[in-house]
């Protein structure tokens, strides 16, 4: 069925570099999409998000990256903190009026000081 | 400002026992509702969403109702627990069905 994966599922970084967290999306109809990061115990919070008509935006820090050709959607982070560790997860917005967000199964993001 | 509250926290109950978590939402009107199930080390399965008072759509054939008795308020139920119903309990709430969704802090339930 449809669906979103991420292609890694733990990231290490050194504290201060570039993280880039990757996602495949299998929807084409797909036509918003979202990242979250999780901290341990806590809901998902909400990072950034994209619309189809759009292949790039930028927020503090964070730039989401959406390529509709190959299905694919990125997250980059610049100058990774360690208050960055976390679970990423992207999701897709479909069904009808949107209301269905269809998740990744996540990546885990560890930063090393 | 929006806020959107859970409880409890965490919830020990037995195998065969009623269930009823709460979510409620301030600050705004007439909000899509939602709940979802995350297993360990997984994804946020939709188990509900709500866009209107007494009106729920149900994404998976489950052991779990909800309701929606008032604008704001979403209530998670099940009359008899089964193990397989372990897990973190998110609802999330939007102003609209393609806008951000604003997760709760959750619950987190076992099943003994």
């Amino acid at each position: 069925g449809e669906s979103v994966g991420l292609h890694l599922p733990t990231l290490s970084v050194q504290e201060g570099d570039n993280s880039i967290i990757n996602c495949a999306y299998s929807n084409s109809a797909s036509d918003y999409f979202i990242w979250y990061k999780q901290e341990s115990g806590k809901g998902p919070q909400f990072i950034i998000d994209i619309r189809s008509n759009m292949d790039k935006r930028q927020g503090q820090r964070v730039t989401v990256l959406l390529n509709k050709t190959v299905k694919h959607l990125s997250l980059q982070i610049a100058a990774t903190q360690p208050g960055d560790s976390a679970v990423y997860f992207c999701a897709e917005n479909w069904g009808e009026y949107g209301n269905k967000l269809v998740f990744g199964a996540g990546t885990i993001l560890r930063v090393k000081s | 400002s929006q806020t959107i509250h859970q409880w409890p926290a965490t919830l020990v109950q037995p195998v065969g026992s009623p269930l009823s978590l709460e979510c409620t939402v301030e600050g705004t009107s007439n909000p899509n509702l939602y709940w979802y199930r995350q297993a360990a080390g997984r994804g946020l399965q939709l188990l509900f969403y709500s866009v209107g008072i007494g009106q729920i759509s149900s994404e998976v054939p489950q052991n779990l109702s909800a309701s929606r008795p008032q604008d704001r308020q979403f209530i998670l139920s099940s009359k008899k627990l089964l193990l397989s119903d372990s897990g973190f309990y998110l609802c999330a709430w939007s102003t609209q069905g393609d806008q951000p969704q604003h997760f709760g802090d959750g619950t987190r339930l076992s099943i003994l």
